[in-house]
């Protein structure tokens, strides 16, 4: 079974553009969930997407937004970036049946680098 | 608020056991897992633990205590590929939501 897939894994943008990630989750799976890790702040959780709806969202500002589609893709999109928005971007994706947490699975991410 | 404390740096050698400290202070608790991950690479999954006690698999172990709001990584038999960093996170809420610690970098010598 192939694992979570991202694209493009790496990305040069500069300050005020905007950009989209990718993420295909682990086929099966429903959850998609997204997270920014940087050196100083370590794993930040963005936002969690389950059948179509965001079910949570982290402490992050309006520029970071995100979206599933009916297959379990997912997007994220940041908005006008700033250079701290320089990180890797992490998708994972969770199969989950009636409720019961289960494991995330990780992508390979996306560095994304702001200039 | 949300703290996940685990040690920054710790070092070991080949053969040897190390455990990993992590404690904890969420507003719930759905679960608490391990992950792995080496320099330039995604985490990769290594234990769930959500009832107290010790979850084994091969040369990793992972205990849980609620109560205390503490958990520990034990490795054993100690390779130079175990270097990496490991990360505790907490499940705390509904969803998928992880709150991860800022992880803990293992050099492994020879």
């Amino acid at each position: 079974k192939a694992g979570v897939t991202q694209t493009p894994r790496y990305l040069i943008k500069t300050r005020g553009q905007q950009v989209t990630l990718s993420c295909s989750p682990i086929s099966g799976h429903r959850s998609v969930s997204w997270y920014q890790q940087t050196p100083g702040q370590g794993l930040q959780f963005l936002f969690e997407y389950f059948s179509e709806t965001q079910r949570n969202k982290g402490n992050f500002p309006g520029r970071f937004s995100g979206r599933q589609f009916s297959n379990s893709r997912s997007e994220m999109n940041v908005s006008t970036l700033e250079l701290g928005d320089s990180a890797l971007y992490l998708c994972a994706s969770s199969l989950e049946v009636s409720g019961v947490q289960e494991t995330q699975y990780f992508g390979p991410g996306t560095r994304l680098l702001v200039l | 608020g949300q703290n996940i404390d685990q040690p920054t740096e710790m070092t070991a050698t080949e053969g040897a056991i190390v455990q990993i400290n992590c404690t904890y202070q969420t507003s719930g608790f759905n679960g608490l897992f391990w992950y792995q991950q080496h320099a330039g690479e995604a985490p990769t999954f290594l234990s769930y633990n959500v009832l107290d006690g010790l979850e084994e698999k091969g040369r990793f172990s992972s205990f849980l205590s609620r109560s205390k709001g503490y958990s520990y990584l034990l490795l054993k038999e100690l390779q130079m590929k175990d270097s990496a960093s490991y990360l505790c996170a907490v499940n705390g809420q509904a969803g998928t939501a992880l709150i991860f610690g800022k992880g803990t970098t293992l050099s492994v010598s020879s």
